[in-house]
């Protein structure tokens, strides 16, 4: 079975400095990673993704996130936070299934709240 | 393009009712995937609809139920509410999970159930 571990619950940073939202995974195969965002009372939205490729993933808002294989991490990166990054993040990670299926394993969240 | 939208979005019900929830994917989408977010938690997957067929299924009980319409609609039923069903219930559209395709999930806003 595949897990996701988020140990922070919430990280704080000063606006402009940069931020480190940490995940690691448990999965069988190779994984297929993903970073969501969620704001108050809203759904989910998709910032980035790792599939396969280069390590360092580039996405939404400036946004970008690490993969280790030997660390097994993912840990989701900006180089200067804005107070509008402020925001609950999911790390979630993809169960391969022979025949289809992309059922997303989430992990608990972390909320980063950014001061100015 | 109009992105996944889901009603109602926040309901009231007692212990014992059923309720349904709906879900219009994306466009172009072919898979509604159904999750519970329970406050504080990431989103945990309930089932997914492709061809109007449950493909995969979490670890939910059978009051949990759903169906697809040819339109690639969705709907949620939960039947025999408990208080532990009050949650954020989150649909998510994408495309089949085929080779090559990455799948990542888009969200609706969610359904507010609120189990009185």
């Amino acid at each position: 079975a595949q897990s996701v571990a988020q140990p922070e619950d919430q990280v704080n940073v000063a606006e402009g400095n940069p931020l480190t939202v940490k995940c690691t995974y448990s999965v069988s195969g190779n994984p297929y990673l993903f970073w969501y965002v969620q704001y108050p009372n809203r759904g989910l939205q998709f910032l980035l993704k790792y599939i396969t490729g280069d390590n360092l993933v580039k996405g939404s808002y400036g946004f970008e996130a690490e993969f280790n294989k030997s660390q097994t991490s993912f840990h989701l990166k900006k180089p200067s936070a804005l107070v509008s990054d402020s925001a609950l993040y999911f790390c979630a990670v993809r169960d391969i299934l022979t025949g289809g299926g992309n059922k997303l394993t989430f992990g608990t969240g972390t909320q980063l709240k950014v001061e100015l | 393009d109009a992105g996944v939208t889901q009603s109602p979005t926040h309901l009231i019900k007692t212990r014992g009712q059923q309720v349904t929830l709906r879900c219009s994917p994306k466009s172009g989408h072919d898979t509604v995937s159904w999750y519970q977010q329970a406050l504080g938690q990431g989103p945990q997957f309930i089932f997914q609809y492709y061809e109007e067929e449950e493909r995969q299924r979490g670890n939910f009980p059978d009051r949990f139920s759903g169906h697809q319409f040819p339109n690639y609609s969705s709907e949620l039923n939960v039947n025999a509410l408990l208080l532990g069903d009050s949650a954020l219930y989150l649909c998510a559209s994408s495309l089949e999970w085929l080779a090559g395709r990455t799948g990542e999930l888009f969200f609706g806003e969610g359904s507010r159930l609120t189990v009185l």
